[in-house]
């Protein structure tokens, strides 16, 4: 079964820092998702993307966070300068053409600011 | 707002036992509703949704839910747990003009005894 791939799994930065998430949606979906969970917190929408653009986007998704689909296959997602409160697992998410269609999520990589 | 609450946050059962999980939300509006599972390690996978019709749906590995729609529910069960299903359950919601744009509940951890 074909799968939504995201490296790194953990990912450990100093405030500041830029980061980049990487994802590898799956190969025939179009719409591409980032989420987040903050430890002990909800599951939480940052943003959806379609056509090469963003589609939607969550209050949590500031002037610091950025998406980006570089080239055929991966799906970024950047953090400008991070803070403390970044650290979350950060969950990549891809559905196919046609809607109603289900969300299929990768691993997650878990992202901690120090 | 809108929210998804669920009413158990960890549920320990034996082997064979039946499950019920609790699941309401709060929406304005047409959703769709969603149960995904996380087992130890994994990804989100999805183990049933509601999109229109039959409210009663049948998912994956035995699971089952029912949409009362009065009650703003979104119930899941299995008549007989295993081990294997040791898993946290999450349950979803999304407006029908973003399938992707999915509201979280806090999840449920479930624990099954052998």
């Amino acid at each position: 079964e074909p799968e939504v791939t995201q490296t790194p799994s953990h990912q450990v930065t100093q405030m500041g820092q830029e980061v980049i998430l990487r994802c590898v949606p799956i190969s025939n979906h179009l719409y591409f998702y980032w989420y987040r969970q903050i430890l002990g917190q909800k599951v939480e929408f940052l943003v959806s993307f379609y056509n090469n653009e963003i589609s939607e986007k969550s209050e949590i998704f500031d002037d610091q966070f950025s998406v980006e689909r570089p080239d055929g296959s991966n799906f970024t997602l950047k953090i400008r300068s991070t803070k403390l409160e970044d650290s979350a697992m950060y969950f990549c998410a891809s559905s196919e053409e046609g809607k109603p269609a289900p969300l299929h999520f990768g691993n997650g990589t878990r992202l901690t600011v120090t | 707002a809108q929210s998804v609450s669920q009413h158990n946050h960890h549920v320990i059962l034996s082997e064979a036992a039946s499950l019920e999980l609790g699941c309401n939300y709060s929406y304005g509006g047409t959703v769709n509703l969603f149960w995904y599972v996380q087992y130890p390690g994994q990804h989100l996978q999805l183990l049933l949704k509601y999109f229109s019709g039959d409210p009663l749906v049948k998912g994956i590995k035995g699971f089952e839910a029912e949409f009362i729609k009065s009650k703003f529910s979104f119930n899941l069960r299995k008549p007989s747990v295993q081990w294997s299903d040791t898993a946290e359950y999450f349950c979803a919601v999304s407006p029908l003009s973003n399938t992707g744009k999915l509201i979280f509940g806090q999840g449920t951890t479930l624990q099954v005894k052998p």
